[in-house]
């Protein structure tokens, strides 16, 4: 069976201090991948997806970047982060993509900025 | 474009009453649904989707969905509720053209009193 794993859970971060998310699917191979974010506990905001090795979608101008260097890894970065990168983070994966595959999610990963 | 609403914020019911969390779309090309649920601090959870066929869908835990294509609908229904249902509800719809992309709806929480 595939399983979703996302690290670390809890983040504490300085404003202006990088940012390394991680995620990793396993069970699978050539997922689609995705990065969202959920801001005070409601709407989700999608942020980057991929569908391989390399190649990323921005959906939002942000002060964050994806990358997938392998198949089943997504990691999401910043530079410097700022207040406003507070929040609740979630990877997410789905099969090749036909209308009927779902997206199964991590368990998330909550980072806040001071 | 692709838009999910679900226009309350908050859904209060008795335990043991039956229960509905609304949800409209916009979707360009055939409808793609989906309803998850996010217990705190978790990822959302799948509950059930629709691609084509009844009307009426069966998912996890005794909820089910009615997708209504004249009124743009697929509101989330249990017969009877129970206090461990109380949580956030997400209604999601797949991009027509773009099967890559999921939007999701800003979320209602459901309380469930004793």
């Amino acid at each position: 069976s595939q399983t979703i794993h996302q690290w670390p859970a809890t983040l504490v971060q300085p404003v202006g201090s990088p940012l390394s998310l991680e995620c990793t699917v396993e069970g699978t191979s050539n997922p689609n991948l995705y990065w969202y974010r959920q801001a005070a506990g409601r709407g989700l905001q999608l942020l980057f997806y991929s569908v391989g090795i390399g190649q990323i979608s921005s959906e939002v101008p942000q002060n964050l970047s994806a990358s997938r260097p392998q198949d089943r890894q997504f990691i999401l970065s910043s530079k410097k982060l700022l207040l406003s990168d507070s929040g609740f983070y979630l990877c997410a994966w789905t099969g090749t993509p036909t209308g009927a595959n779902v997206l199964t999610f991590g368990a998330g990963s909550r980072l806040t900025v001071l | 474009a692709q838009s999910v609403a679900q226009p309350e914020d908050q859904v209060n019911v008795a335990e043991g009453n039956p229960l509905t969390v609304k949800c409209t779309y916009s979707v360009s090309g055939n409808p793609y649904l989906f309803w998850y649920v996010q217990y705190p601090n978790r990822g959302l959870q799948f509950l059930l989707k629709y691609i084509t066929g009844d009307n009426l869908v069966k998912g996890s835990y005794g909820f089910e969905a009615e997708f209504n294509k004249s009124q743009t609908s697929f509101h989330l229904k249990k017969p009877s509720a129970l206090v461990s249902d109380s949580a956030l509800y997400f209604c999601a719809v797949r991009d027509g053209y773009n099967f890559n992309k999921f939007y999701f709806g800003s979320g209602t929480k459901l309380n469930v009193k004793p």
